[in-house]
């Protein structure tokens, strides 16, 4: 079974531009959340995506924003991009239907560097 | 915000000690993960306890729930250099993440 895929794995952005990142979820997992990691913050929740639905969402402003297609696969989207948000974010998917039981594996991440 | 805190931040030892890392919350909460990263990869799940009290190995890791479910442990045996890693311990839907420990097995 393929596991989690992202790309790119790794992008360069200026202040200001906007990046896509897309997931590709293990096949029959209807879940896919997004973290953001950083060594001052660690690992922090942003969104979770189930069945082409926001479901969860973490305490990021309105220039993160991320979908869901009807094939399970997701982007997230950071618009107006700034020197913080130079980061490795991860994308991970589970069946989404564990409840608090929930399993989540994780793809390699996009390394993000904001210039 | 139900906070998981991890100790040590950091652990440097020698390949063949043993070692424990700690993760500990005010809250009490319903399981909890452990996941080892290595640097430039995502995290990989080791475990997931759920039952206070719950004890389980994998391998040379012995993972252990607090009776309370407020506190857990990942307890290494005769360490090796491919153990060295980031080690998490997470909660819930939303995983909230402990801030790490670190872990380098010198040969």
């Amino acid at each position: 079974k393929a596991g989690v895929t992202q790309t790119p794995r790794y992008l360069i952005k200026t202040r200001g531009q906007q990046v896509t990142l897309s997931c590709s979820p293990i096949s029959g997992h209807r879940s896919v959340s997004w973290y953001q990691q950083t060594p001052g913050q660690g690992l922090q929740f942003l969104f979770e995506y189930f069945s082409e639905t926001q479901r969860n969402k973490g305490n990021f402003p309105g220039r993160f924003s991320g979908r869901q297609f009807s094939n399970s696969r997701s982007e997230m989207n950071v618009s107006t991009l700034e020197l913080g948000d130079s980061a490795l974010y991860l994308c991970a998917s589970s069946t989404g239907t564990g409840g608090s039981y929930n399993e989540q594996f994780f793809g390699p991440g996009t390394r993000l560097t904001v210039l | 915000t139900q906070l998981l805190e991890q100790s040590p931040q950091f652990l440097s030892i020698q390949e063949g000690e043993n070692l424990t890392v700690y993760c500990n919350s005010s809250s009490v909460f319903s399981s909890l993960q452990w996941y080892r990263q290595e640097p430039g990869e995502g995290p990989v799940l080791l475990v997931t306890v759920v039952t206070g009290g719950e004890v389980k190995k994998l391998k040379r890791l012995t993972f252990q729930f607090g009776d309370a479910r407020k506190d857990s442990s990942l307890h290494i045996t005769a360490a090796q250099p491919g153990d060295t890693g980031l080690y998490l311990c997470a909660r819930g839907n939303k995983l909230v993440f402990g801030a790490g420990t670190i872990l380098r097995v010198k040969s």
